[in-house]
């Protein structure tokens, strides 16, 4: 069965460090796979998603992420934090169909 | 164009009491889906819809029920509420293939006392 799994429920970084948010995925078969952002008090957005076309794929405000099968992982990069990345993130996976199964989740800190 | 539209905001019940949660979308969108948030656990599907007329249960979905009235309305029907159904739900809407982006409403924060 599919899955995602998050390391961290909590980053903390300094404005202009890099973010690095963790995810891994548990699949039978190639998985399609996305990163949305929640701001406080809002719905969900896109951030970037692989759909298999190249393994890195970029995404809105500076954010990229690599899909390495070898290691079953999505993690998302920005090399240079901003005070508005501040935010919940979560990785998603769908495998069969258009149902996504979502992480637990990272709430990213960033401090001046 | 509004995109996805939720009402209400906030509710808040007490236990037994019933409601029905609104969700419309202007994005000509065929799939419809109905999530809940929890801390800690991300977002778990409650039910989903691939077009009108047709419901499927996601990963949680005893205690409620969901309506499909029509392309661009998807209802979720929490009968009897309970204490454990306190969250926040978002409503979230797709073209429906396996590559496409959802895009979800602004939620619904639940209490159930």
């Amino acid at each position: 069965a599919q899955s995602v799994t998050q390391l961290g429920s909590h980053v903390s970084v300094s404005e202009g460090a890099l973010v690095l948010l963790r995810c891994n995925y548990s699949s039978s078969v190639p998985p399609y796979l996305f990163w949305y952002v929640q701001y406080p008090n809002q719905g969900l957005q896109l951030l970037l998603k692989y759909t298999s076309a190249a393994t890195l794929v970029k995404g809105i405000n500076g954010f990229e992420a690599e899909f390495k099968k070898s290691e079953t992982s999505f993690h998302l990069t920005k090399p240079s934090a901003h005070m508005s990345d501040a935010a919940e993130y979560f990785c998603a996976v769908s495998e069969w169909t258009d149902k996504l199964i979502f992480g637990t989740g990272t709430r990213l800190q960033v401090f001046p | 164009n509004a995109g996805v539209t939720q009402t209400p905001k906030f509710q808040v019940l007490k236990t037994g009491q019933s409601m029905t949660l609104q969700c419309a979308q202007d994005m000509n969108h065929n799939s419809m889906y109905w999530y809940r948030q929890d801390p800690g656990m991300g977002l778990r599907l409650i039910y989903y819809s691939a077009s009108e007329g047709t419901t499927d249960k996601g990963e949680v979905p005893n205690g409620y029920n969901v309506s499909r009235l029509n392309k661009r309305e998807f209802s979720l029907r929490l009968e009897s509420a309970a204490p454990s159904q306190t969250s926040v739900y978002f409503c979230a809407t797709g073209p429906g293939l396996i590559t496409d982006t959802q895009y979800f409403g602004p939620g619904t924060r639940l209490t159930v006392l």
